[in-house]
């Protein structure tokens, strides 16, 4: 079974640009997550997808974080402009059930993201 | 107070050892647990679930305690190969939402 799949796998920009990641789930995996992970820290959920809706983004910074998840499979994480603080790895992880299923996540290499 | 709170570690020991980790959470609702592993530049991995009744998995022991909010891991016979970040895990439930310790490092030493 091929695992999830992310890229780029690094991407260095200058603050106030903007950035793209690109996350394919595991076939199947109707529920899509993404996640931020600072350097000495735990993952951190920016957004959940179930199907193509969006059931978490309590902790996405909507003023310069957007994601998508059009036709319930590929998704794409936008951060635009990017600021010092984002610096992180993304991590895109995917699971089997919805609501109240318990099914392990399984996630993706991640996208290392260098602020300049 | 953070979600899920974890002794950062390091935690250095010789192959062989026993070394235990624990975990405290702050959210009683909170439905299910788990240990992930994390490897050096890596994602994170599942481990293992985390049973009120302590389930072993070869080397590995993990234990609840709903009471008391705890969650640990014992790792008999430390390997070289164990040496990794562990990442204590909550399930809130709903959508399966799961909240992260900032994780406690493992280096085994020859």
């Amino acid at each position: 079974e091929a695992g999830v799949a992310q890229s780029p796998r690094y991407k260095i920009i200058e603050k106030r640009q903007s950035v793209a990641f690109w996350c394919n789930p595991i076939s199947g995996h109707a529920t899509l997550y993404w996640y931020q992970q600072i350097l000495g820290q735990g993952p951190k959920l920016l957004i959940q997808f179930q199907n193509n809706g969006v059931v978490d983004d309590s902790q996405l910074p909507k003023d310069r974080f957007s994601a998508e998840r059009l036709k319930g499979v590929d998704s794409t994480l936008k951060i635009q402009p990017a600021k010092l603080e984002d610096s992180a790895v993304y991590l895109c992880a995917s699971s089997l059930g919805g609501a109240n299923s318990n099914q392990p996540q399984h996630f993706g290499d991640g996208t290392r993201l260098s602020i300049l | 107070r953070k979600e899920v709170e974890q002794d950062p570690g390091p935690f250095n020991v010789p192959e062989g050892a026993t070394v235990a980790f624990n975990c405290t959470y702050s959210n009683s609702a909170s439905q299910s647990f788990f240990w992930y592993r994390q490897d050096c530049r890596k994602e994170p991995k599942l481990l293992m679930s985390v049973y009120s009744s302590g389930n072993e998995d070869g080397r590995f022991t993990a234990q609840l305690n709903r009471a008391s909010q705890y969650i640990s891991l014992l790792i008999r016979d430390s390997k070289l190969s164990d040496s990794a970040t562990y990442l204590c895990v909550v399930n809130l439930g709903g959508y399966n939402k799961l909240i992260f310790g900032a994780g406690t490092r493992l280096a085994v030493h020859p």
